[in-house]
């Protein structure tokens, strides 16, 4: 089966530090996503991207936040400057149709010192 | 707001044992109902799901069915292998995006 692929798998940043996470999406999917989960916590919902632009943002994801899609492959989170909460593991997703599958790379494990 | 909630774990079977993994829903309307699970070092994938009220998904021996009535998606299994042991995660189709609970660890034992 096709498969997303996250880069890198675990990441450790100072606080304040900017970090780009990196996902490669199925290359006919149309619909990206990423969502998080604090430890313990729920999977939360971020932000999805449809034709090159954010379709839906959560309140977690505010001016400290950016996604792009810079090049029609790569798909990037950019945390501008860390804080400790954002300590997470990151998930990436897409989908050819939206939420009726979702495929979902194996995350990224952010931790900021 | 929409929202998920599913039993604690982590849970602790034994190989052949039942497995009963609890989900209710807070939501407006009738959304989609989604199972994903996430393998050690892999991604969440899609288990099964339900549509619509009374329906039931069933992929690799897991079944759940969409009750309207209690908002539940309960996923169960009749006999459980080592090789399902992973984290367990119950979603809702909300706008635009999945609504998940906080997930279940299933550890089955030889």
């Amino acid at each position: 089966e096709p498969e997303v692929t996250q880069t890198p798998s675990h990441q450790v940043t100072q606080m304040g530090q900017e970090v780009i996470l990196r996902c490669v999406p199925i290359s006919n999917h149309l619909y990206f996503y990423w969502y998080r989960q604090i430890l313990g916590q729920k999977v939360e919902f971020l932000v999805s991207f449809y034709n090159n632009e954010i379709s839906e943002k959560s309140e977690i994801f505010d001016d400290q936040f950016s996604v792009e899609r810079p090049d029609g492959s790569n798909f990037t989170l950019k945390i501008r400057s860390t804080k400790l909460e954002d300590s997470a593991m990151y998930f990436c997703a897409a989908s050819p149709s939206g939420n009726e599958k979702l495929f979902f790379g194996s995350g990224t494990q952010l931790s900021v010192l | 707001g929409d929202s998920v909630t599913q039993m604690e774990g982590p849970v602790t079977l034994s190989e052949e044992a039942f497995l009963t993994i609890n989900c209710t829903y807070t939501a407006t309307g009738y959304p989609s109902l989604f199972w994903y699970v996430q393998y050690p070092g892999e991604g969440l994938q899609l288990l099964l799901k339900a549509t619509k009220a009374d329906d039931k998904g069933s992929n690799k021996g897991f079944e759940a069915t969409y009750r309207k009535e209690t908002t539940s998606f309960h996923l169960e299994k009749g006999s459980v292998q080592v090789s399902d042991s992973a984290v367990y995660f119950c979603a809702l189709e909300g706008s635009e995006k999945l609504v998940f609970g906080k997930g279940t660890k299933l550890t089955v034992n030889p």
